[in-house]
């Protein structure tokens, strides 16, 4: 079973504008994980943010954590044609990986 | 792609045929998993090793076969048991401890006709 679910499924935004995502999870966790996947590649991780932490920044992302809501969202600032790519969160028990079914972003010039 | 290599990138077999790819990472990644995405969703895990010689089956592992000989490869096997073969199969790998992210290869897309 996919443990994370992202929302919304897609989205589609202008190049400087921010692109918000969420992640909803079930069960208790280790860390929460993000990646990125361009199309027809392998996944790249993004940040990593442990089950004790609330927020991070990497660059121009930004991720929160809240484990009494089992929730998590990544930011992403200042949008670029090349952050299109589809967006994956992964809750992480003891070294399994859950993923969800990921938030597909377009971002228009 | 992370030292993590697959090979091929495409594979086309006939069904009724096993099928194995390959999976060879150089980063001295202790774990190692397979992972199975169809269009439009997200990963789905097959098998994981977190030692040599030692797998467990993940979510969906009927169907398909592991080995863990050597800490750099974990090849995949898909049976002619597996009812839905063709996928996107994906390699992933991460070093030891709670707080450490996964890495992964480029991936090996099967048709299976």
């Amino acid at each position: 079973s996919q443990q994370g679910e992202e929302d919304p499924q897609a989205l589609s935004i202008q190049e400087g504008e921010n692109a918000t995502m969420n992640c909803s999870y079930k069960t208790s966790i280790n860390n929460l994980q993000w990646y990125r996947q361009n199309s027809g590649r392998g996944l790249v991780h993004l940040i990593l943010i442990r089950s004790n932490e609330r927020e991070k920044h990497s660059g121009r992302l930004r991720v929160t954590l809240d484990t009494s809501k089992k929730s998590s969202s990544l930011l992403i600032t200042a949008s670029r044609a090349a952050d299109t790519a589809s967006y994956f969160c992964a809750t992480d028990s003891w070294g399994k990986l859950q993923f969800g079914a990921g938030t597909q972003v377009v971002v228009t010039p | 792609d992370g030292g993590i290599t697959q090979s091929p990138k495409y594979l086309f077999r006939k069904e009724g045929q096993n099928v194995t790819l390959s999976c060879e990472q150089n980063l001295n990644h202790d774990a190692m998993y397979w992972y199975r995405q169809d269009p439009g969703q997200g990963l789905r895990l097959i098998y994981y090793s977190q030692i040599v010689n030692d797998f467990q089956k993940g979510d969906i592992a009927e169907g398909y076969s592991v080995s863990r000989e050597k800490k750099e490869s974990f090849p995949l096997t898909v049976t002619s048991a597996q009812k839905n073969p063709t996928a996107f199969y994906l390699c992933a790998s991460r070093g030891q401890g709670a707080y450490y992210e996964q890495y992964f290869g480029p991936g090996t897309r099967l048709t299976v006709t």
